[in-house]
């Protein structure tokens, strides 16, 4: 079966640009959640959504945003990008909470 | 807060080596735990899930097990091979509603299996 895609793999933007990445979920699964990895804080947790609706937030600035649609893709967006911002982005999907398989990642460069 | 810490942070072996990557976590609370690992600029590969009622989980040359009132889980890779150099992560998500779909993640062990 196929698995967890995000798109783009890579985006350039500017400072004081936004963004919104793409996840597409394992067919079934209708949790998916949002990481942020970088060298200096590891993995750290963005968001959960389940059946559209958001369950689980971590530390970040009201700049991160999601949402998840009926289908259970999902979409993040960063407003007034960083240069801080600069990261792997995952996402993961799961059935729910038993396990979680994990995209391939959008790799995130601001200038 | 659940703090989750992987020990050795590096490791090099020679091929054909058995060797143990160790996982602490601060917080017994716990629904399951699971190993990853990651190659360089890639995702995660889910490489065993171990639920908390459970004590170890295994596949192919990889077991996995818990004890979850001490807080500690091990990685065991039989007859290592170059193949398996990569980031090796732990993460445990924890039980209960205010944890849905955060897993936490240790800092990982790099290891390097050398020919």
């Amino acid at each position: 079966k196929a698995g967890v895609t995000q798109t783009p793999r890579y985006l350039i933007k500017t400072r004081g640009q936004q963004v919104t990445l793409s996840c597409s979920p394992i067919s079934g699964h209708r949790s998916v959640s949002w990481y942020q990895q970088t060298p200096g804080q590891g993995l750290q947790f963005l968001f959960e959504y389940f059946s559209e609706t958001q369950r689980n937030k971590g530390n970040f600035p009201g700049r991160f945003s999601g949402r998840q649609f009926s289908n259970s893709r999902s979409e993040m967006n960063v407003s007034t990008l960083e240069l801080g911002d600069s990261a792997l982005y995952l996402c993961a999907s799961s059935v729910d909470s038993y396990g979680y398989t994990f995209g391939s990642g959008t790799r995130l460069t601001v200038v | 807060k659940q703090e989750v810490t992987q020990i050795p942070a590096a490791l090099s072996v020679p091929e054909g080596e058995n060797l143990v990557l160790n996982c602490s976590f601060t917080d017994s609370a716990i629904y399951n735990l699971q190993w990853f690992r990651q190659d360089p600029g890639k995702g995660l590969t889910s490489l065993l899930l171990i639920q908390s009622s459970q004590r170890e989980q295994t596949s192919g040359r990889l077991n996995a097990s818990l004890d979850k009132s001490s807080g500690r889980s091990t990685l065991y890779i039989a007859a290592s091979q170059p193949g398996d150099s990569a980031t090796y992560l732990c993460a445990v998500l924890n039980a209960g509603g205010t944890s849905y779909g955060k897993l936490t993640f240790g800092q990982g062990t790099i290891l390097t299996v050398h020919p």
